[in-house]
């Protein structure tokens, strides 16, 4: 099993920029999530799912776009990227949201930067 | 408030015994997260505690005391390769995990 796949692994945009991240788990967990990890910060959730179809805000949601359309994928958008959204971005899955369902698996980050 | 503090920075030894410490206030408690991580990779998950008292795992022991608000991890036999960030993270009742700043580890020889 490939685990959880984040592609790509490292971009620069310019500011005002759109793109696309993607997140797929092949361990047919439920819960997803995306989250961007800056020094100082720790790790801060931006949006989670809880299900296919289904989305939810998390700490930091403002400038970001989610969707689960499938089950094993879920897309993280910057519609107009700003210097502020350089960040290492991670997603994460995991089975439940329970105790040791809550464990979460990560996947190996995004590297982004907005000039 | 909910709140997770560890202190920011240790060092240690090769070979030594290291704990790092964990207090947490939150709104209820369905477990407590102990996850590694190595610069510039991904967090993974090291331990989960939910029940008061230790859980060994090899080389690594994680220990609760819900009633303090209090765990710790413990790392015996340092090895080099344990050179890393080690994150706490609790998860409030049924809620979204709750992640420490993160303790980052040196391990000198």
């Amino acid at each position: 099993n490939a685990g959880v796949t984040q592609t790509p692994k490292f971009r620069v945009l310019k500011t005002g920029q759109s793109m696309t991240l993607l997140c797929a788990q092949d361990m047919n967990h439920e819960y997803m999530y995306w989250y961007r990890q800056d020094p100082g910060m720790g790790l801060r959730l931006i949006h989670y799912s809880v299900g296919e179809g289904t989305t939810a805000k998390g700490e930091v949601p403002d400038g970001y776009n989610v969707s689960r359309l499938k089950k094993q994928n879920f897309l993280l958008g910057l519609e107009s990227a700003a210097p502020s959204q350089t960040s290492v971005y991670f997603c994460a899955s995991s089975p439940g949201a329970s105790g040791r369902t809550d464990t979460q698996y990560f996947g190996p980050g995004t590297r982004l930067t907005v000039l | 408030g909910q709140n997770i503090d560890q202190p920011t920075e240790m060092t240690a030894t090769e070979g030594a015994i290291v704990q790092i410490n964990c207090t947490y206030q939150t709104s209820g408690f369905n477990g407590l997260f102990w996850y590694q991580q190595h610069a510039g990779e991904a967090p993974t998950f090291l331990s989960y505690n939910v029940l008061d008292g230790l859980e060994e795992k090899g080389r690594f022991s994680s220990f609760l005391s819900r009633s303090k608000g209090y765990s710790y991890l413990l790392l015996k036999e340092l090895q080099m390769k344990d050179s890393a960030s080690y994150l706490c993270a609790v998860t409030p009742n049924n809620r979204k995990l709750i992640w420490g700043l993160g303790t980052s580890l040196a391990v000198n020889p």
